[in-house]
């Protein structure tokens, strides 16, 4: 079965930066795209990035445009988000998410991880 | 930017009883919208892609209609693990995705 398993967040200060991983295992990870979706606490979902199944097209919501980067390594099965920059808005669950289609995105994600929590205090 | 409203913001019902969840978009987005359920602690889950297509494995109480800007997700008979918070999201104008804000759906 799909599993995603993310990394890397933790309690960090403004201005600093962090890089978080997703390791995926049960599918064939080189054929989906992949996006990054967080949760506020107590607020609902924004997506925040998406990255093609070979690694050449990315987008970002302007949110966080600039100061975030999408990648992944298909030799590794793992999605990773590297968010400089960071202030104090950007606390928040960080989930990976799984494209639902082969191919290009079809941006509704079909998988989800259990989240890795990202504190931006001083 | 595409803003989603949901309604209800909670919705209390018992077991059994039927759902009706609205989603409406401030422009049209044709068909491009899908449902999640998210439980405490969990991720979301994909209900409904492409407004009326029920993903792999979920039951057929879940169903969902509409088209442009108003869409509904209706739960036809309630089972006790169906209480959580419902989500709808638009991908028409993708990279540009954007959730609602979410409809508590409470027991009782």
């Amino acid at each position: 079965q799909v599993q995603l398993v993310e990394s890397g967040g933790g309690v960090v200060q403004p201005g600093t930066s962090l890089r978080l991983s997703c390791a995926a295992s049960g599918f064939t990870f080189n054929q989906y795209a992949m996006h990054w979706v967080r949760q506020s606490p107590g607020k609902g979902l924004q997506w925040v990035a998406v990255i093609a199944s070979d690694g050449r097209d990315k987008h970002y919501a302007d949110s966080v445009k600039g100061r975030c980067t999408i990648s992944r390594d298909n030799s590794k099965n793992t999605l990773y988000l590297q968010i400089n920059s960071l202030r104090t808005e950007d606390t928040a669950a960080y989930y990976c998410a799984k494209d639902r289609t082969l191919g290009p995105a079809a941006y509704y994600f079909d998988n989800w991880g259990q989240g890795t929590l990202v504190i931006v205090s001083s | 930017e595409i803003v989603l409203t949901q309604s209800p913001a909670t919705l209390s019902l018992s077991p059994g009883e039927r759902a009706t969840l609205s989603c409406r978009a401030s422009q049209s987005v044709t068909r491009y919208l899908a449902w999640y359920q998210q439980k405490p602690g969990q991720a979301p889950r994909v209900l409904i892609y492409d407004a009326s297509n029920r993903a792999t494995g979920i039951p057929a109480r879940f169903s969902g209609s509409g088209s442009g800007t108003d869409f509904t997700l209706t739960i036809s008979s309630l089972e006790p693990e169906d209480f959580a918070v419902y989500y709808c999201q638009q991908r028409s104008n993708w990279p540009l995705i954007t959730f609602g804000q979410g409809t508590r759906l409470e027991i009782k």
